[in-house]
């Protein structure tokens, strides 16, 4: 049963243009929500994250959208840049438990 | 550098054999995971320690796999008698007990022929 869900496996964006990458979840008791970016041959790093108490974090080119009501998240790249191609993960957890990992969408920034 | 260490980067071993991986955290941390990743897959939860807790084993596949965790500090992830579905990139991360932040390590491809 997977409690984190991207149904996008891939995504193509023109650069310049917004990138939106989108993940549901289904844990009403997930309180922390986290996007990771993954460049081949290397492992995951944090790119910005959401409290359950807030609906937005914005840092930098990047902002995280959250949707309590409908369990949904987003995250928008503004401008996208050739340097955003990556895999793109997101993740839940619930205070100290295991963080759980959805399957990841990949951007492709098109020229 | 001071981040999460992993070895070895590349394994390459035959089917039925045992292999060991290690990691490294970074200093302090008292959280560790260890996730697999399968070719086109996503982010596959293996096992978690949290400080001095039973660690949580529920992402185990099989009873061939195992880790240990000395206090704080090195982990090790073991896989026994090796079959050609284990291979994947292991990776290994690492937090603080406050902070939900995880730092990876840049994994280990293990490779059973």
């Amino acid at each position: 049963d997977q409690q984190v869900k991207q149904n996008s496996p891939s995504l193509s964006v023109q650069e310049g243009r917004i990138s939106i990458l989108n993940c549901d979840y289904t844990n009403s008791m997930f309180d922390y929500f986290l996007w990771y970016k993954k460049y081949p041959a290397e492992g995951p790093t944090f790119l910005i994250s959401i409290s359950s108490i807030k609906d937005k974090n914005e840092d930098g080119r990047f902002t995280v959208f959250l949707n309590k009501s409908a369990k949904h998240l987003s995250l928008h790249i503004v401008p996208s840049q050739p340097g955003d191609s990556a895999v793109y993960f997101c993740a839940s957890s619930f205070r100290d438990d295991k963080i759980i990992f959805g399957k990841g969408t990949r951007l492709h920034i098109l020229p | 550098g001071a981040g999460v260490s992993q070895s070895p980067s590349n394994k390459v071993t035959e089917k039925g054999k045992d292999v060991e991986l290690r990691c490294d955290p970074i200093s302090g941390h008292t959280a560790l995971y260890w996730y697999r990743q399968r070719l086109g897959q996503g982010l596959e939860f293996l096992i978690y320690f949290q400080g001095n807790s039973a660690p949580d084993k529920s992402g185990l596949p099989s009873d061939r796999f195992s880790a240990e965790r000395t206090g704080e500090s090195v982990s090790t992830l073991t896989i026994q008698r090796t079959q050609q579905e284990d291979s994947a990139v292991y990776l290994c991360a690492s937090r603080t007990g406050q902070a939900e932040t995880q730092y990876f390590g840049p994994g280990t491809r293990l490779l059973v022929l």
